[in-house]
């Protein structure tokens, strides 16, 4: 099974409309990123979380990080076309945050 | 952050030769890492690239395959070597931002069609 898994695979949502995305861990996470890819693109860095419990925001979306669950959620407020992409979560597996994996994706699509 | 560029965007190559990718960072990094990303697939780490040191290979990966080069603090390149159809790929670079933070930011990526 995969080490990182997101959920749901994929969404579809009216403009306006609030959603959540999940990534779960099985192994145990010293950081989580989290990052939108628009087809073909590379990625765009939305933020990143250390400390259990911590929560970040950036415009109308909203990260956190549990880390007794080994999971962290995103939170879209009031979603617009233009968070159309794939949402991306990648996982420290190492104190030393050399080594990244990611997750499958969550492909999110913003219905005007 | 760090303003990242790649060479080239995309490229259609024949099976057996090799494509050199560079990766051009506007700041001094310590940490660079070569991912791959398949068609419909997510990112693979392929190897972390350190200056001054040879790079670390993920399982799966190997130096003959994808050799990567360091020279300085700002850029580097993975060549794909001896190609083909399976190496069809989206290739990524991405930084670690120095000062503790441990963000990465990620390239454009180039776009590699073996035919």
């Amino acid at each position: 099974s995969q080490e990182l898994e997101q959920s749901p695979q994929s969404l579809i949502v009216q403009e306006g409309k609030n959603l959540t995305i999940n990534c779960t861990s099985s192994k145990t996470l010293y950081g989580l990123y989290w990052y939108k890819q628009k087809y073909g693109e590379g990625l765009i860095f939305l933020m990143m979380l250390q400390k259990g419990g911590e929560e970040k925001s950036h415009e109308k979306i909203t990260a956190k990080l549990d880390e007794k669950k080994q999971q962290s959620s995103l939170h879209i407020t009031a979603s617009q076309p233009s968070h159309a992409g794939i949402y991306l979560c990648g996982a420290a597996l190492k104190t030393s945050y050399d080594k990244v994996i990611f997750g499958p994706g969550t492909s999110l699509s913003v219905i005007p | 952050s760090a303003v990242i560029s790649q060479k080239p965007s995309r490229d259609i190559c024949q099976r057996g030769t090799s494509l050199t990718i560079q990766c051009q960072v506007d700041s001094q990094v310590t940490m660079m890492f070569w991912y791959r990303q398949q068609p419909g697939q997510s990112l693979t780490l392929i190897a972390t690239a350190n200056q001054g040191s040879e790079a670390t290979y993920e399982s799966g990966f190997v130096i003959d395959k994808f050799p990567i080069s360091r020279p300085n603090l700002t850029f580097s390149t993975l060549t794909v070597s001896n190609m083909s159809p399976e190496d069809s790929s989206i290739y990524l670079c991405s930084v670690e931002i120095p000062g503790g933070s441990y963000e990465q930011y990620f390239g454009p990526g180039t776009r590699l069609t073996v035919t």
